[in-house]
């Protein structure tokens, strides 16, 4: 099974900051790599799938980037309403595993 | 619009069963491959299983294998979760969640499942 390690787990930012998050996959997975932002009480969202390609009506200041291993989501310019949880996920081969989750908080 | 609904969460005891389904509008069910991921009460995210479009291929993570059963109703726009067998750190809520290469793009609300004697 593939393995995927998120980090940090959680982190501190301000509005306006940038924010980055990785994402390391025990083998490769080219670039099946999806990541999806979630709010407490809520069903999780997809941000970025093919590792750097933008859901439709997601604003244009999440980018991803990455392809075999390692991955990196970032946040350009953090917004009041981007504090939440975001997670990794391989879509490579089942089971499709999710990272841990980073948890970005003020 | 798509949605999808889920339900048959409830209370069951350790060792009993207990069946979700998952109905869905707005899109052509039969195209899509279609998954379950829960989530423990102040966990992460877990994939569970996932079923392609014709439901000829199936998979499971590894701690359900066994006793649960991903199946689908295309006639019905329905999808299902059959759980035996079901034990404690099963609790947890239930999301049923659209796609597979391109991630899951669509999700239900969630229903929760709570395994306690």
């Amino acid at each position: 099974d593939i393995q995927m390690a998120q980090s940090p787990s959680s982190l501190s930012a301000s509005v306006g900051d940038r924010v980055t998050i990785t994402c390391r996959a025990s083998q490769g997975i080219s670039s099946y790599l999806n990541w999806y932002q979630q709010k407490p009480g809520k069903a999780p969202k997809l941000l970025m799938f093919a590792a750097s390609t933008l859901q439709s009506g997601v604003p244009s200041r999440f980018s991803g980037s990455g392809s075999g291993t390692d991955f990196t989501l970032t946040i350009s310019s953090l917004q009041p309403e981007d504090f939440a949880t975001y997670y990794c996920q391989q879509s490579y081969s089942p089971p499709l595993t999710f990272g841990g989750g980073t948890k970005v908080e003020v | 619009e798509v949605q999808l609904v889920e339900s048959g969460g409830d209370l069951v005891q350790p060792g009993g069963s207990l069946k979700l389904s998952c109905a869905v509008s707005g899109f052509t069910f039969s195209t899509y491959w279609m998954n379950w991921v829960r989530q423990a009460p102040g966990k992460g995210l877990e994939w569970v299983a996932v079923i392609k479009q014709d439901g000829s291929e199936k998979h499971y993570v590894d701690s359900v294998k066994g006793r649960f059963t991903i199946s689908r109703d295309n006639a019905k726009n329905s999808l299902y979760l059959q759980m035996n067998s079901l034990r404690a750190e099963d609790t947890a809520v239930y999301y049923c969640a659209r796609g597979y290469g391109s991630g899951m793009a669509y999700w239900g609300q969630g229903t929760l499942v709570t395994v306690s004697s």
